[in-house]
């Protein structure tokens, strides 16, 4: 069972590059989110997307943008880099648009931005 | 604003018994997490509490007390694998979920 897949696994990036990391699930979950994850810090939300079509802003969006053209994938892109958004970035989904279910994580997608 | 806390590190020995806390101030409440994350791999869910009291799965058992705002997980007859980082998450009245930072766990032989 693949669950939920991100690419890359890892990726440099000059600052003011864009960039895609790409999520696709096969569980038909509803909702779908990006966290990144920074040492020291907790998992922070960046976007989210409740059921296919619709999206909204999580704790710390700026820079990213996301979209749910269906059910299957949810891609996140900076559209030009900066060194403060090297991280190490997750996507998770879950079977309830009210976020109250387990959430299945992505192995993460590690990006360095110099 | 929202916080969870939780100890950075923490040193345990194979075979005896842990107990990780956490403790939350959030705005509303509407359930408890814990997750498990090895080094360089993704989180995986170990248990969910919104009632108080203890739920026990195995060799991992979590507790709540939403009067004190407070969790632990113990983990119990500790292996080698069980070295890893443990996430509490509070989902507050929005239904957002609030992450403490972690607790790495170290198992020693």
């Amino acid at each position: 069972t693949a669950g939920i897949t991100q690419a890359p696994t890892s990726q440099i990036l000059a600052a003011g590059r864009s960039m895609t990391l790409r999520c696709t699930q096969d569980m038909r979950h509803n909702a779908m989110y990006w966290y990144r994850q920074d040492l020291g810090l907790g998992l922070r939300l960046i976007h989210y997307s409740n059921t296919a079509g619709t999206t909204g802003k999580g704790e710390v969006p700026d820079g990213y943008s996301v979209s749910r053209a269906n059910t299957d994938d949810f891609p996140l892109t900076l559209a030009s880099a900066v060194p403060s958004q090297t991280s190490v970035y997750f996507c998770a989904s879950s079977d309830s648009g009210q976020n109250t279910g387990e959430l299945f994580f992505g192995e993460g997608s590690r990006l360095t931005v110099l | 604003g929202q916080n969870i806390d939780q100890p950075t590190e923490m040193t345990a020995t194979e075979g005896a018994i842990v107990q990780i806390n956490c403790t939350y101030q959030t705005s509303g409440f509407n359930g408890l997490f814990w997750y498990q994350q090895h080094a360089g791999e993704a989180p995986t869910f170990l248990s969910y509490n919104v009632l108080d009291g203890l739920e026990e799965k195995g060799r991992f058992s979590s507790f709540l007390s939403r009067s004190k705002g407070y969790s632990y997980l113990l983990l119990k007859e500790l292996q080698m694998k069980d070295s890893a980082s443990y996430l509490c998450a509070v989902m507050d009245s929005n239904y957002q979920l609030i992450w403490g930072a972690g607790t790495k766990l170290i198992i020693k032989p």
